[in-house]
């Protein structure tokens, strides 16, 4: 029972280098979101995939691009890192977002 | 102001004690209420899902929508040190296109 699986849990950047988390979920659930958390901020919303082929923006998607790869794999990539991306990312995803999300364990990214 | 509000805490209460966690919301379309419990370094898990006003109770655990104050609120009875976490309320309106909107957070800590 995998549910969201996120890699890797936890990275270390150099300021300007690029990267690309991970998010694969096995509960055939059209929507997936990628967010963010930090300290006092909660969780923002970075981008969203409301079904296959479809992709958005969210809150604070300066600086991330997306790809919704298949129905399964939603992958988020920084393109030149930031110190300001410091932080906990998370992805989720819903069948019918009525009975909400489910999420990843999370990626620490640390960006130096 | 944000749409949905939640005291920080931290919150920290004696093994056994009830506990009360709130949010207030400004949004009158919102119908579909979540809480979400955080273990540290963890992803949000869903805890409680409530839809229009009224009650839900599932073992330790009470959920409660007054929509005509805006208030949502969560009980836990005989509270255990295994419930310490951060607990998140959530909220969406009606139509499979909104999105959650999450609080902040409240941090709770149940003391031996």
């Amino acid at each position: 029972n995998a549910g969201v699986t996120q890699t890797p849990k936890f990275q270390v950047l150099k300021t300007g280098q690029s990267m690309t988390l991970q998010c694969a979920q096995d509960m055939n659930h059209n929507s997936m979101y990628w967010y963010r958390q930090d300290p006092g901020m909660g969780l923002r919303l970075i981008y969203y995939s409301a079904s296959e082929g479809t992709t958005d923006k969210g809150e604070v998607p300066n600086g991330y691009n997306v790809s919704r790869l298949n129905k399964r794999e939603f992958s988020l990539r920084l393109e030149s890192a930031a110190p300001s991306q410091t932080s906990v990312y998370f992805c989720a995803s819903s069948g019918t977002a009525n009975y909400g999300y489910t999420f990843g364990s999370g990626t620490r990214l640390t960006v130096v | 102001q944000k749409e949905v509000e939640q005291d920080p805490g931290p919150l920290s209460v004696p093994e056994g004690a009830i506990v009360s966690l709130n949010c207030t919301y400004s949004n009158s379309a919102f119908q579909y209420f979540m809480w979400y419990r955080q273990y540290s370094r963890k992803g949000p898990e869903l805890l409680m899902y409530t839809y229009s006003s009224g009650n839900k109770e599932d073992g330790r655990f009470t959920a409660q929508v007054d929509k005509s104050s805006k208030y949502i609120s969560l009980f836990i009875r005989d509270s255990q040190p295994s419930d310490s976490a951060t607990y998140l309320c959530a909220m969406k309106p009606t139509g499979t296109a909104s999105k959650l909107t999450f609080g902040t957070g409240t941090r709770l800590q149940v003391m031996l």
